[in-house]
């Protein structure tokens, strides 16, 4: 199993450009999410899904969106990217506790990360 | 909404020296616990998680953590650390039911450096 694989590894972008982050799972995990990674702050969840065509938003949603029309994968865009953006970029996707959507996360399991910057 | 505060920003010890780092969250309710690991340059990697039963939990690499209750704490701890286990270390916390049980709430990160 590759476990979460994330597409790009490394991005620079010019403010106001687009772009698409990939994030792909193979465990058959019911819930993904997109982090932010910036020094001293810690993860902050951007949007999430818990499943198949569902997305909702997390603490940090503005000028992000997402979307997962698979299982499998879960996109994060950026319709005009700003360099408050600059930041790098996790995936992570769980299980269910009880094997269904609708109950408690089990653990996350993490991509190695985009690191996006925004000039 | 839950929160998770972590006591120390930077922790620098030699090797052999004994470890622990504060966790301490803020939720009324029945919460799951994790601690996860960042080596530098990669992606997180679960140490240890709590979800009832023996407060006491042990991980990987020797690490283990103490949940109380009362204290709404759930603190890492290493007897003897190595030059190896050099890397960020985040508390997580995911309330047990209801609205935001499939949201991991993080601490902010603990750096530890451990000295050769």
């Amino acid at each position: 199993n590759a476990g979460v694989t994330q597409t790009p590894k490394f991005r620079v972008l010019k403010t106001g450009q687009s772009m698409t982050l990939l994030c792909a799972q193979d465990m058959n995990h019911e819930y993904m999410y997109w982090y932010r990674q910036d020094p001293g702050m810690g993860l902050r969840l951007i949007h999430y899904s818990v499943g198949e065509g569902t997305t909702a938003k997390g603490e940090v949603p503005d000028g992000y969106n997402v979307s997962r029309l698979k299982k499998q994968n879960f996109l994060l865009g950026l319709e005009s990217a700003a360099p408050s953006q600059t930041s790098v970029y996790f995936c992570a996707s769980s299980y269910s506790i009880q094997g269904t959507s609708g109950s408690p996360a089990d653990t996350q399991y993490f991509g190695p990360g985009t690191r996006l910057t925004v000039l | 909404a839950q929160s998770v505060s972590q006591h120390n920003h930077h922790v620098i010890l030699s090797e052999a020296a004994s470890l622990e780092l504060g966790c301490n969250y803020s939720y009324g309710g029945t919460v799951n616990l994790f601690w996860y690991v960042q080596y530098p340059g990669q992606h997180l990697q679960l140490l240890l998680k709590y979800f009832s039963g023996d407060p006491l939990v042990k991980g990987i690499k020797g690490f283990e953590a103490e949940f109380i209750k009362s204290k709404f704490s759930f603190n890492l701890r290493k007897p003897s650390v190595q030059w190896s286990d050099t890397a960020e270390y985040f508390c997580a916390v995911i309330p047990y039911s209801g609205a935001g049980s499939y949201q991991l709430t993080f601490g902010k990160g603990t750096k530890l450096s451990v000295i050769p």
